[in-house]
């Protein structure tokens, strides 16, 4: 029962490459997020997709792109890395329906030189 | 301002010391709290949910309550392997994004 898969597990990227995190469900669910997770900081929604086809920004979008490829699969992708986007990346998914709870994968490590 | 404060940001607790943790929130219209546990190098598993004030959830060493100000997870008799950091995350209004606390980190010691 895999849940929800992300890869790379660790990246290390210099300033101004681009890398695309990948994460796929296989829980039928219609919700997708990524979100950074810095020190201190909490959890932060990056974008959102409440549907295949449909993607909306969270609360820290600047610097990010996404693609809801599928109902399965919902990639992040980092244009020109930043070092102030190093972070730990998380994808979540969640059924329809009020008041459903996340499921999250195991996140990206992802350090910006 | 926070809309979802935590407290404490860390705690120890020795193994059979039971204690309780705090998730305080300033929004209204709550429609629902989860509680999420996550271990180092992993993501958050989800805990509890809870919809209305008195409400109570268990599980194993774990019972969360839900006051119409904040909600606590108490933790009775800890074991060491209790020792993650314990995250609460809540809906309000017409949204179905949650609003995560920042989290309590949770050691016990054998």
């Amino acid at each position: 029962n895999a849940g929800v898969t992300q890869t790379p597990k660790f990246q290390v990227l210099k300033t101004g490459q681009s890398m695309t995190l990948q994460c796929a469900q296989d829980m039928n669910h219609n919700s997708m997020y990524w979100y950074r997770q810095d020190p201190g900081m909490g959890l932060r929604l990056i974008y959102y997709s409440a549907s295949e086809g449909t993607t909306d920004k969270g609360e820290v979008p600047n610097g990010y792109n996404v693609s809801r490829l599928n109902k399965r699969e919902f990639s992040l992708r980092l244009e020109s890395a930043a070092p102030s986007q190093t972070s730990v990346y998380f994808c979540a998914s969640s059924e329809d329906g009020v008041n459903q709870p996340q499921h999250f994968g195991d996140g990206t490590r992802l350090s910006i030189l | 301002e926070d809309q979802v404060t935590q407290s404490p940001e860390a705690l120890r607790l020795q193994e059979g010391e039971s204690s309780s943790l705090n998730c305080s929130y300033t929004v209204s219209g709550l429609r629902g709290l989860f509680w999420y546990r996550q271990d180092p190098g992993k993501g958050p598993e989800f805990l509890f949910t809870l919809y209305s004030a008195g409400e109570e959830k268990e599980k194993e060493r774990l019972k969360a309550t839900l006051t119409k100000k904040e909600s606590f997870l108490h933790i009775t008799a800890p074991k060491p392997e209790d020792s993650a950091t314990y995250l609460c995350a809540l809906l309000q209004g017409g949204s179905y994004i949650p609003t995560f606390g920042r989290g309590t980190s949770l050691i016990v010691h054998p």
